[in-house]
């Protein structure tokens, strides 16, 4: 069945770039949309972005300017950055498996089915 | 930005209990709603998509109802597992947004 790993630096400094990957594997990462997810410690869950294989993207406008979500088909990868980071950007991310399912004509149904385990991300210098 | 709220924040219930969820939009959003059951230190699983519909391999004491801006996931009989924290979710719109989160704990 489909997989999903987060990988990337556990520390980064602030005003730097948070850089994380998420490798795909059981099926391929054509045809799907692909989210990535954040949780600080002790808190809830925040949506940052999403994006399709063909690379088409979707952000939270509170984290807009500093987003961006790629995708490598070749690879079976999506990729998260984050820029100028703060202690505020300390969070587990998870990367997820964002299916869509038509309801009506022009309106579709989302939901995230496949979650990665999550990779913790601290922000400190 | 859509608004998730959900009531109560923390519940106390007992093994063979039924309990019950609630999750308010600050805006219609017919059924575009996700329920999740996080367990610590856990990624979020999904247990019903369009406010109603079971995900596959979820055991069936997990339904969920409502529409428009009130829904409910309820447990029909709690087994030990079922100690988590649960979050409800929109899909209607982009940004999406969780409700805070209730915390199901052992009484």
């Amino acid at each position: 069945q489909v997989q999903l790993q987060e990988s990337g630096p556990g520390l980064v400094k602030p005003s730097e770039t948070l850089s994380l990957t998420c490798t795909v594997s059981g099926d391929s990462i054509n045809n799907y949309y692909w989210s990535w997810i954040r949780q600080p410690p002790g808190r809830g869950l925040e949506w940052i972005g999403y994006i399709y294989y063909s690379g088409s993207t979707d952000y939270n406008p509170s984290l807009k300017s500093r987003v961006t979500i790629s995708v490598d088909t070749s690879k079976n990868q999506f990729s998260l950055k984050l820029s100028s980071v703060t202690a505020a950007d300390t969070a587990v991310y998870y990367c997820a498996r964002d299916i869509r399912a038509q309801h009506l004509p022009s309106y579709y149904y989302y939901y995230m089915d496949v979650w990665g385990k999550g990779t913790t991300v601290t922000v400190s210098s | 930005d859509i608004q998730m709220t959900q009531s109560p924040s923390s519940l106390s219930a007992s093994v063979g209990d039924r309990v019950t969820i609630t999750c308010r939009a600050s805006q219609r959003i017919i059924t575009y709603l996700n329920w999740y059951q996080q367990k610590p230190g856990k990624a979020p699983k999904l247990l019903i998509y369009a406010a109603s519909s079971l995900q596959s391999g979820v055991p069936s004491r997990f339904s969920g109802t409502g529409s428009g801006t009130d829904f409910t996931l309820t447990i029909s009989t709690l087994q030990p597992e079922d100690f988590a924290t649960y979050y409800c979710q929109q899909s209607y719109i982009t940004p999406r947004s969780f409700g805070q989160g209730t915390k199901l704990e052992i009484k």
